[in-house]
Protein backbone atom coordinates (compact mmCIF):
# COMPACT_ATOMS: atom_id res chain seq x y z
CA UNK A 1 0.00 0.00 0.00
CA UNK A 2 1.92 3.46 -0.89
CA UNK A 3 0.96 6.06 0.93
CA UNK A 4 2.61 8.96 3.70
CA UNK A 5 2.95 8.18 7.19
CA UNK A 6 3.64 10.64 10.03
CA UNK A 7 4.28 10.31 13.79
CA UNK A 8 3.85 10.47 16.30
CA UNK A 9 0.00 11.03 16.20
CA UNK A 10 0.33 13.48 19.39
CA UNK A 11 3.06 15.07 20.58
CA UNK A 12 3.25 17.22 23.83
CA UNK A 13 6.48 19.63 24.60
CA UNK A 14 7.42 21.38 27.00
CA UNK A 15 8.52 25.16 26.75
CA UNK A 16 12.10 25.51 25.14
CA UNK A 17 12.39 21.97 23.44
CA UNK A 18 12.90 20.97 20.19
CA UNK A 19 11.33 18.18 18.89
CA UNK A 20 10.91 16.03 15.42
CA UNK A 21 8.13 15.31 13.88
CA UNK A 22 8.55 12.38 11.18
CA UNK A 23 7.37 12.20 7.78
CA UNK A 24 7.95 9.45 5.38
CA UNK A 25 6.54 8.74 1.84
CA UNK A 26 6.41 5.39 -0.31
CA UNK A 27 4.87 6.76 -3.12
CA UNK A 28 8.35 7.31 -5.69
CA UNK A 29 7.43 11.18 -5.11
CA UNK A 30 10.28 13.52 -5.53
CA UNK A 31 9.12 16.57 -3.79
CA UNK A 32 7.84 16.43 0.27
CA UNK A 33 6.04 19.29 2.10
CA UNK A 34 5.34 20.12 5.71
CA UNK A 35 2.18 22.81 6.30
CA UNK A 36 1.15 24.33 9.59
CA UNK A 37 -2.79 23.89 10.19
CA UNK A 38 -4.57 26.65 12.72
CA UNK A 39 -8.24 26.43 13.35
CA UNK A 40 -10.26 28.48 11.18
CA UNK A 41 -7.63 29.04 8.53
CA UNK A 42 -5.82 27.18 5.20
CA UNK A 43 -2.70 25.10 5.33
CA UNK A 44 0.54 27.15 5.27
CA UNK A 45 4.01 26.06 3.99
CA UNK A 46 6.67 25.61 6.36
CA UNK A 47 9.08 24.07 3.92
CA UNK A 48 9.41 21.99 1.02
CA UNK A 49 12.03 20.07 -0.64
CA UNK A 50 12.37 19.37 -4.52
CA UNK A 51 15.02 16.50 -3.99
CA UNK A 52 17.29 14.71 -1.69
CA UNK A 53 20.20 16.86 -0.19
CA UNK A 54 17.70 20.64 -1.05
CA UNK A 55 15.23 22.43 0.55
CA UNK A 56 13.65 25.66 0.62
CA UNK A 57 11.78 27.81 2.81
CA UNK A 58 7.96 28.32 2.61
CA UNK A 59 5.93 31.06 3.89
CA UNK A 60 6.41 30.38 7.50
CA UNK A 61 9.88 29.10 8.40
CA UNK A 62 10.89 30.72 11.40
CA UNK A 63 11.60 28.38 14.68
CA UNK A 64 11.74 25.64 12.32
CA UNK A 65 14.13 23.11 10.54
CA UNK A 66 14.16 20.29 7.96
CA UNK A 67 16.68 17.85 6.45
CA UNK A 68 16.53 15.81 3.08
CA UNK A 69 18.76 12.75 3.53
CA UNK A 70 16.55 10.25 1.92
CA UNK A 71 14.01 10.71 -0.96
CA UNK A 72 11.30 9.06 1.22
CA UNK A 73 12.03 10.69 4.44
CA UNK A 74 11.18 14.58 5.42
CA UNK A 75 11.71 15.04 9.09
CA UNK A 76 10.34 18.54 10.59
CA UNK A 77 12.57 19.68 13.48
CA UNK A 78 10.30 22.55 15.69
CA UNK A 79 13.17 24.20 17.77
CA UNK A 80 12.43 26.58 20.66
CA UNK A 81 12.29 29.32 19.02
CA UNK A 82 8.86 28.69 17.47
CA UNK A 83 6.96 30.86 19.78
CA UNK A 84 3.08 29.70 18.99
CA UNK A 85 4.19 26.08 18.03
CA UNK A 86 0.90 24.03 19.07
CA UNK A 87 -0.69 23.09 16.04
CA UNK A 88 -1.74 20.63 13.27
CA UNK A 89 1.51 19.68 11.12
CA UNK A 90 0.59 17.81 7.97
CA UNK A 91 3.01 16.38 5.65
CA UNK A 92 2.73 15.83 1.83
CA UNK A 93 4.47 14.97 -1.70
CA UNK A 94 3.93 14.95 -4.91
CA UNK A 95 5.24 14.52 -8.38
CA UNK A 96 7.25 17.42 -9.60
CA UNK A 97 6.56 17.26 -13.43
CA UNK A 98 3.55 19.62 -13.99
CA UNK A 99 3.26 23.05 -12.81
CA UNK A 100 1.30 22.47 -10.17
CA UNK A 101 1.27 18.36 -9.08
CA UNK A 102 -1.12 16.62 -7.10
CA UNK A 103 -0.37 16.63 -3.55
CA UNK A 104 -1.21 13.82 -1.40
CA UNK A 105 -1.32 14.39 2.20
CA UNK A 106 -0.39 12.28 5.47
CA UNK A 107 -2.13 11.92 8.53
CA UNK A 108 -0.96 14.86 10.61
CA UNK A 109 0.47 14.96 14.13
CA UNK A 110 -1.01 17.09 16.44
CA UNK A 111 1.84 19.49 18.75
CA UNK A 112 1.02 20.90 22.28
CA UNK A 113 3.27 22.64 23.95
CA UNK A 114 2.42 22.45 27.68
CA UNK B 1 -0.15 36.29 -5.24
CA UNK B 2 -2.96 33.95 -5.96
CA UNK B 3 -5.50 33.82 -3.28
CA UNK B 4 -8.56 31.30 -2.40
CA UNK B 5 -11.70 32.65 -0.33
CA UNK B 6 -13.82 30.63 0.81
CA UNK B 7 -16.93 32.34 2.17
CA UNK B 8 -18.85 29.70 3.75
CA UNK B 9 -17.13 29.13 7.10
CA UNK B 10 -20.02 26.31 8.16
CA UNK B 11 -22.96 24.91 6.24
CA UNK B 12 -25.48 22.38 7.39
CA UNK B 13 -27.67 20.56 5.30
CA UNK B 14 -30.04 17.30 5.82
CA UNK B 15 -29.09 14.06 4.38
CA UNK B 16 -30.28 13.39 1.22
CA UNK B 17 -30.58 16.93 0.28
CA UNK B 18 -27.95 18.66 -2.47
CA UNK B 19 -25.15 20.47 -1.50
CA UNK B 20 -23.07 23.40 -2.95
CA UNK B 21 -19.81 24.22 -1.24
CA UNK B 22 -18.37 27.95 -3.15
CA UNK B 23 -14.72 28.82 -3.67
CA UNK B 24 -13.72 32.16 -5.14
CA UNK B 25 -9.89 32.87 -6.66
CA UNK B 26 -7.44 35.26 -7.36
CA UNK B 27 -5.00 34.31 -9.92
CA UNK B 28 -3.69 35.87 -13.21
CA UNK B 29 -2.82 32.75 -15.28
CA UNK B 30 -5.14 29.91 -15.69
CA UNK B 31 -4.91 28.19 -12.54
CA UNK B 32 -4.44 24.57 -11.22
CA UNK B 33 -7.77 24.13 -8.64
CA UNK B 34 -8.11 21.46 -6.21
CA UNK B 35 -11.15 20.22 -3.47
CA UNK B 36 -9.82 18.38 -0.48
CA UNK B 37 -11.67 17.09 2.38
CA UNK B 38 -10.86 16.51 5.82
CA UNK B 39 -12.63 14.38 8.60
CA UNK B 40 -11.42 15.58 12.22
CA UNK B 41 -8.03 14.81 12.99
CA UNK B 42 -7.04 13.52 9.69
CA UNK B 43 -5.10 14.08 6.67
CA UNK B 44 -7.07 15.78 3.40
CA UNK B 45 -8.46 13.83 0.70
CA UNK B 46 -7.97 14.88 -2.84
CA UNK B 47 -11.69 14.85 -3.87
CA UNK B 48 -11.03 16.30 -7.25
CA UNK B 49 -8.51 18.34 -9.62
CA UNK B 50 -8.50 21.38 -12.65
CA UNK B 51 -5.79 21.48 -14.77
CA UNK B 52 -7.49 22.14 -18.31
CA UNK B 53 -9.92 20.84 -20.67
CA UNK B 54 -13.52 19.69 -19.52
CA UNK B 55 -14.81 22.88 -17.27
CA UNK B 56 -16.98 20.06 -15.03
CA UNK B 57 -14.91 17.74 -13.61
CA UNK B 58 -16.06 14.51 -11.61
CA UNK B 59 -14.10 13.56 -8.12
CA UNK B 60 -14.49 10.58 -5.93
CA UNK B 61 -17.69 9.92 -3.67
CA UNK B 62 -19.90 11.31 -6.16
CA UNK B 63 -18.78 15.07 -6.02
CA UNK B 64 -18.39 16.92 -8.82
CA UNK B 65 -16.81 21.02 -9.40
CA UNK B 66 -17.41 23.14 -11.97
CA UNK B 67 -14.55 25.91 -12.66
CA UNK B 68 -15.84 28.86 -14.52
CA UNK B 69 -13.65 31.40 -15.07
CA UNK B 70 -15.79 34.75 -15.94
CA UNK B 71 -16.58 34.40 -11.88
CA UNK B 72 -13.12 32.87 -10.83
CA UNK B 73 -15.16 30.45 -9.21
CA UNK B 74 -14.41 26.62 -8.60
CA UNK B 75 -17.75 25.43 -6.67
CA UNK B 76 -18.52 21.41 -5.64
CA UNK B 77 -21.29 20.06 -5.77
CA UNK B 78 -22.88 16.70 -4.52
CA UNK B 79 -26.26 16.28 -6.08
CA UNK B 80 -27.77 14.14 -2.34
CA UNK B 81 -25.67 13.97 1.01
CA UNK B 82 -24.68 11.63 3.05
CA UNK B 83 -23.74 11.62 7.09
CA UNK B 84 -20.82 10.26 5.99
CA UNK B 85 -19.98 13.87 3.77
CA UNK B 86 -19.60 15.90 7.24
CA UNK B 87 -16.34 17.33 7.54
CA UNK B 88 -14.03 19.84 5.95
CA UNK B 89 -13.71 20.94 2.66
CA UNK B 90 -10.61 22.73 1.33
CA UNK B 91 -10.14 24.43 -1.90
CA UNK B 92 -6.81 25.54 -3.31
CA UNK B 93 -5.12 27.05 -6.44
CA UNK B 94 -2.00 26.38 -7.22
CA UNK B 95 0.83 28.47 -8.93
CA UNK B 96 3.37 25.90 -8.77
CA UNK B 97 4.22 23.19 -6.98
CA UNK B 98 5.88 25.45 -4.35
CA UNK B 99 3.07 27.76 -4.00
CA UNK B 100 -0.86 26.10 -3.77
CA UNK B 101 -3.08 28.14 -1.55
CA UNK B 102 -5.72 27.34 0.20
CA UNK B 103 -8.93 28.07 1.33
CA UNK B 104 -9.69 28.82 5.11
CA UNK B 105 -12.23 25.62 4.58
CA UNK B 106 -15.82 25.24 5.07
CA UNK B 107 -17.04 22.91 7.81
CA UNK B 108 -20.03 20.86 6.75
CA UNK B 109 -22.81 19.60 9.36
CA UNK B 110 -25.57 16.96 7.80
CA UNK B 111 -28.78 16.96 9.73
CA UNK B 112 -30.50 13.49 9.91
Amino acid sequence: DGGITQSPKYLFRKEGQNVTLSCEQNLNHDAMYWYRQDPGQGLRLIYYSQIVNDFQKGDIAEGYSVSREKKESFPLTVTSAQKNPTAFYLCASSGWREKTDTQYFGPGTRLTVL
Amino acid sequence: AQSVTQPDIHITVSEGASLELRCNYSYGATPYLFWYVQSPGQGLQLLLKYFSGDTLVQGIKGFEAEFKRSQSSFNLRKPSVHWSDAAEYFCAVGAGNNDMRFGAGTRLTVKP
